[in-house]
């Protein structure tokens, strides 16, 4: 069964530094997002992206974040300058086409945790 | 904007007991419904969903769940709990008119004793 996978599972980081964290969604999907989850907290919506730009984004998602599908595979998120408060899970989910069954149903990866020391 | 509460926190539960969680939302139509669980350290697992017809919607594990519109309620319900159903559980929606981006509520984690 298809699935969307992320690199790192685990990736730390010194506070300042910029780090890629890295998806491949499914392949016949279309929409693509990023969610971020502080350690006890709920989930929270980052950015949807669509047809090569972003569809919208929350608040959360200010100057230091940025997403891109560099190839037809990959959808990364970069986040500039690291702050402490960055520390979370980021999932990354995809959404597939119209014509599927399961187009209101998005599919998550598994996360990657980062650590901003 | 569309908002979701999960009234409790925490729910401690004995094994073999039934199980149900509370899910209301807030907004203008009936949106896209979905229960996800998160065991630890992990990531989120679909266990059902509700787009139209049936309010009543099985799903994996055992679980179902019932959509109310009088009550903008998607409680979420087990029969009998097994100690593997411990777990965060999130109840989320999502709008068309938003793009479909899920608003989680904050979740209710439930505890199982033996």
């Amino acid at each position: 069964e298809p699935e969307v996978t992320q690199t790192p599972s685990h990736q730390v980081t010194q506070m300042g530094q910029e780090v890629i964290l890295r998806c491949v969604p499914i392949s016949n999907h279309l929409y693509f997002y990023w969610y971020r989850q502080i350690l006890g907290q709920k989930v929270e919506f980052l950015v949807s992206f669509y047809n090569n730009e972003i569809s919208e984004k929350s608040e959360i998602f200010d100057d230091q974040f940025s997403v891109e599908r560099p190839d037809g595979s990959n959808f990364t998120l970069k986040i500039r300058s690291t702050k402490l408060e960055d520390s979370a899970m980021y999932f990354c989910a995809s959404r597939g086409r119209l014509e599927l069954s399961s187009y209101n149903e998005q599919f998550f990866g598994p996360g990657t945790r980062l650590t901003v020391l | 904007a569309q908002s979701v509460t999960q009234p409790d926190i925490h729910i401690t539960v004995s094994e073999g007991a039934s199980l149900e969680l509370r899910c209301n939302y807030s907004y203008g139509a009936t949106p896209y419904l979905f229960w996800y669980v998160q065991s630890p350290g992990q990531g989120l697992q679909l266990l059902l969903k509700y787009f139209s017809g049936d309010t009543l919607v099985q799903g994996i594990k055992g679980f179902e769940a019932e959509f109310k519109r009088s009550q903008s309620s998607f409680n979420l319900r087990k029969p009998s709990v097994h100690w593997s159903d411990a777990a965060e559980y999130f109840c989320a929606v999502a709008v068309k008119a938003a793009g479909n981006k899920l608003t989680f509520g904050g979740g209710t984690r439930v505890l199982v004793k033996p």
